[in-house]
């Protein structure tokens, strides 16, 4: 079946410009979470989505950066003024149910270039 | 909050041979220990998980153990092909949220 997808898979900005990311999770999932991956590390916790609902916003680096997920399903994160530090591999996942420790499938991200 | 460490960084073995990568945690409340492949330029893809309540998984060529007292776990692949070759992050989740470590690019030479 289909995994979770995510829009535009690279993207270049120049800096001071907003930037948005698209995340459409597997059908019927409930919970999705955005990370940050930066090259060479492991993806960083940004925020969670329990149907529409934000649950956890603790890892958004800054006031620019903010998500929605505004009917429960497809997921939006966006970056206003992006600044060159921003560049990184913005990941999505989303699991089938609200309950800890449950299995989180990846999408394939989007690559974001700050110039 | 929770800290996961992982090693090696890198890791080249022979076809044939076994891998192992190790990583630690700090929160006693992690319960949920995934490990992942990740190939270059594709998200992370689940190869096998582990909850506190087991000691041991098995999948074919691909073993997790855990030592909850020592607060660290283990990926064991064994006869390890080309394939195998990515990198591979292990994470640790006390609620939801899933801390990763930093990744072991393993190289598997023909």
């Amino acid at each position: 079946g289909a995994g979770v997808s995510q829009s535009p898979r690279y993207k270049v900005a120049k800096r001071g410009q907003d930037v948005a990311l698209r995340c459409d999770p597997i059908s019927g999932h409930v919970s999705l979470f955005w990370y940050q991956q930066a090259l060479g590390q492991g993806p960083e916790f940004l925020t969670y989505f329990q149907n529409e609902a934000q649950l956890d916003k603790s890892g958004l680096p800054s006031d620019r950066f903010f998500a929605e997920r505004p009917e429960g399903s497809v997921s939006t994160l966006k970056i206003q003024r992006t600044q060159q530090e921003d560049s990184a591999v913005y990941l999505c996942a989303s699991s089938l149910s609200s309950s800890g420790g449950e299995t989180q499938y990846f999408g394939p991200g989007t690559r974001l270039l700050v110039l | 909050g929770e800290n996961v460490e992982q090693h090696p960084s890198t890791l080249s073995v022979q076809e044939g041979d076994s891998a192992v990568i190790k990583c630690t945690y700090s929160d006693s409340a992690s319960n949920y220990f995934p490990w992942y492949k990740q190939e270059l330029g594709k998200g992370p893809q689940l190869i096998i998980d582990i909850r506190s309540n087991v000691g041991e998984k098995k999948d074919q060529r691909i073993a997790v153990t855990l030592n909850k007292t020592a607060k660290h776990f283990s990926l064991h692949i064994t006869e390890t092909q080309p394939e195998d070759s990515a990198v591979y992050f292990c994470a640790a989740s006390p609620g939801d949220q899933f801390y990763f470590g930093t990744g072991t690019s393993l190289t598997v030479i023909p």
